[in-house]
């Protein structure tokens, strides 16, 4: 099956820093979801690109769906401390049938210091 | 109440027990889903269903038993479990199965098998 290779693993960071973190797939996807998850609740849905090379903006998160279609990338400018969470990565085939499943990366854990 | 909802937050049972997990949503969505979140792996999609009727089943042990009788409500039944189902498991919805499949996801319920 897809695997996405989400990076890093984790990050810590100093308040008001930029952050930056990315997917890669083996294979490509048509649409690419980003997902933030505060501890002890579930994902909630930052960002969705459904065209490659799609620049999206959500306050100071912004988001690209790589023009290769094989990856993406978050960033998120001058951090703060709410911003701490698990980050997932999620891409989709919607080629039909089961490729309308979605593939998450393994998620960047964000620690921000203040 | 809107979003998606979990029942119960936590939950503590033995392999011979038989529970219940209880998700609804106020959504107004016609995809439901369960996964399965364990620590340092993507999300594993279980089952999917689709106005009522099952689209997918990841290859889930048959002691895991899911029914939607509304599209607004997703149960997971569970009889004799593992140590190993021990994990966050998060329900999901959607607009429906196919493409833009954003989803929205619950709480989650904490399941500790022992």
């Amino acid at each position: 099956g897809q695997q996405l290779n989400q990076s890093p693993q984790s990050m810590f960071i100093q308040e008001g820093e930029d952050v930056s973190m990315n997917c890669t797939s083996s294979s490509i996807f048509n649409t690419w979801l980003w997902y933030k998850q505060d501890p002890g609740e579930g994902p909630v849905l930052l960002i969705a690109l459904y065209k490659a090379g799609e620049l999206t903006s959500n306050g100071r998160l912004t988001a690209q769906f790589g023009i290769t279609r094989k990856d993406s990338f978050l960033n998120i400018s001058a951090s703060i401390p709410s911003d701490v969470g698990i980050y997932f990565c999620a891409g989709q085939l919607n080629s039909g049938g089961s490729n309308y499943k979605l593939t998450f990366g393994k998620g960047t854990l964000l620690t921000v210091n203040p | 109440e809107t979003g998606v909802t979990q029942t119960p937050r936590h939950l503590v049972m033995g392999m011979t027990n038989k529970k219940s997990l209880k998700c609804e949503q106020h959504l107004g969505h016609n995809a439901m889903y369960w996964y399965k979140q364990s620590a340092k792996k993507p999300l594993e999609l279980m089952f999917v269903y689709n106005f009522k009727e099952q689209t997918e089943n990841n290859s889930v042990p048959s002691r895991f038993s899911p029914a939607c009788p509304y599209s607004s409500h997703f149960f997971l039944h569970l009889h004799t479990l593992q140590p190993e189902d021990s994990a966050l498991y998060l329900c999901a919805s959607s607009q429906s199965w196919g493409s833009y499949n954003e989803q929205f996801f619950g709480p989650g319920t904490r399941l500790t098998v022992l």
